[in-house]
């Protein structure tokens, strides 16, 4: 059964960045079965995905956000992780990791486009 | 804003089915792109329902349906349950000015 944990900081600062870790088990990421992504859900709002990262460290990223975020991965670690830039109140949010996303073009996506499992989340609040 | 717009609620009394419509474009779900489909309970991350337009994974009931067409899809709830009383979402992918991955707007079911 495939699990994913994200940690991180509850709290930070604008004009700050920050940086989230997903911890993977039950699928390693090098076997490339997956794409692995980030969604976020600010309160009362719709899910908004962030980005998507494969073993290979190709990613992709929600344009909304792609100037801020950036993505890696640490497969030693069965780990991937986001950090964000720049930080406003306005990223105050729920951040979740999960395993889905793939590249899309012309119709169809290679990958698996849908994301099963999730993370339980972090809430990330952006104060001073 | 969604480029997928759902119904802000739907209701109906248990036993009963209810349909949540998810309307998107000719970039999104008209160009091809698969719809997936989430139930979100209060306080949790959203739950995989529907993937690949109609199919249930593993675990899920099979009073959950889902059907697409040109530009839009739906999900049923048939023999509705008390327990289905919560958020649910559509997903898929938008390929216009801001390609990416995309929700839909949300849809609150109550249980009458």
């Amino acid at each position: 059964q495939v699990q994913l944990r994200e940690s991180g900081p509850g709290l930070v600062e604008p004009s700050q960045s920050l940086s989230l870790t997903c911890t993977v088990s039950g699928e390693s990421l090098n076997s490339g079965r997956h794409y692995w992504s980030w969604i976020r859900q600010r309160p009362g709002k719709v899910p908004e995905w962030i980005g998507y990262i494969f073993y290979t460290e190709t990613t992709e990223y929600n344009p909304s956000l792609k100037s801020r975020s950036l993505m890696s991965v640490d497969t030693s670690r069965n780990q991937f992780s986001l950090t964000i830039k720049s930080l406003t109140v306005a990223d105050t949010a729920m951040y979740y990791c999960a395993r889905g996303g793939g590249y899309c073009s012309a119709g169809s996506c290679y990958g698996s486009p849908w994301f099963d499992p999730w993370g339980q989340g972090i809430l990330v609040t952006v104060s001073s | 804003q969604s480029v997928l717009t759902q119904p802000p609620s739907v209701s109906g009394a248990p036993g009963q089915t209810v349909t949540i419509s998810c309307t998107g474009d000719m970039s999104n779900i008209g160009a091809g792109y698969d719809v997936n489909w989430y139930q979100q309970l209060p306080g949790t991350a959203p739950k995989l329902l529907i993937y690949r337009n109609t199919n249930r994974p593993s675990g899920v009931p099979d009073r959950f349906s889902a059907s697409r067409s040109d530009t839009s899809a739906s999900l049923a709830i048939t023999g509705l349950q008390a327990e289905d009383e919560t958020d649910y979402y559509c997903q898929s992918y938008d390929s216009g000015l801001s390609a990416s991955f995309v929700f839909g707007t949300g849809t609150t079911v109550t249980v009458l």
